[in-house]
């Protein structure tokens, strides 16, 4: 069981908005902004696309955007393009005995 | 070009060591914590280890604590994970990471697979 707690798929139609929501708890998500989301194609490294809850690294299109509420982070895709599908996987800073921790990872899937 | 390459990966019984590298390139190394996360094959992400850019720090996820270093070589703009007790549950492909809770440069994978 992976320590960040995320939905196995979501799908969504182009051009509609998805959310991927990563749970965590406080010693995790819940007292740190530093969640990061990554995106991850078939055979590929994964590739960053938001870092600290919120912030978006150059290069990465203003439809990808990070929210987080107490425990739990958001990745919101607007203009979803058939481009998006791929797994993604949120990640935190946590004050455990492990550094950082990983969901379990998300299947985008546009139809 | 901001480039990490990995390498040193291959096939190993149970028990054995192996040693990876990592090569980094085009940005300046010892200013940045680096890291090593895996992927079991059809698997998600796991963090494995962190160090320090002094190589001062170091930390581990539990599972692999005892077993695997992490070290660096600032001179050569290298990072490395050494290997030990290698079991099954340790196969999967290896990325070094610049950074050290977020990693927005990553490497292409070295695969290792533990199996008799």
């Amino acid at each position: 069981q992976s320590a960040l707690t995320q939905p196995a798929s979501v799908s969504g139609s182009p051009g509609q908005s998805i959310t991927i929501s990563c749970t965590g708890i406080s010693s995790d998500v819940g007292n740190y902004n530093s969640v990061s989301w990554y995106q991850q194609h078939p055979g590929k490294a994964p590739k960053l696309m938001i870092y600290d809850v919120s912030n978006r690294p150059s290069g990465v299109s203003n439809r990808f955007s990070g929210s987080k509420s107490g425990n739990t982070a958001s990745l919101t895709i607007s203009g979803l393009q058939a481009e998006d599908e791929a797994d993604y996987y949120c990640s935190s800073y946590t004050s455990s005995f492990t550094y950082v921790v990983f969901g379990g990872g998300t299947k985008l899937t546009v139809l | 070009e901001v480039q990490l390459v990995e390498s040193g990966g291959g096939l190993v019984q149970p028990g054995g060591s192996l040693r990876l590298s990592c090569a980094a390139s085009g940005f300046t190394f010892s200013s940045y914590r680096m890291s090593w996360v895996r992927q079991a094959p059809g698997k998600g992400l796991e963090w494995v280890a962190n160090i320090k850019q002094d190589g001062s720090e170091k930390y581990y996820v539990d599972s692999v604590k005892g077993r695997f270093t992490i070290s660096r070589d600032n001179a050569v703009n290298s990072l490395y994970l050494q290997m030990n007790s290698l079991r099954v549950e340790d196969t999967a492909f290896y990325y070094c990471a610049r950074g050290g809770y977020n990693y927005g440069i990553w490497g292409q994978g070295t695969l290792v697979t533990v199996s008799s």
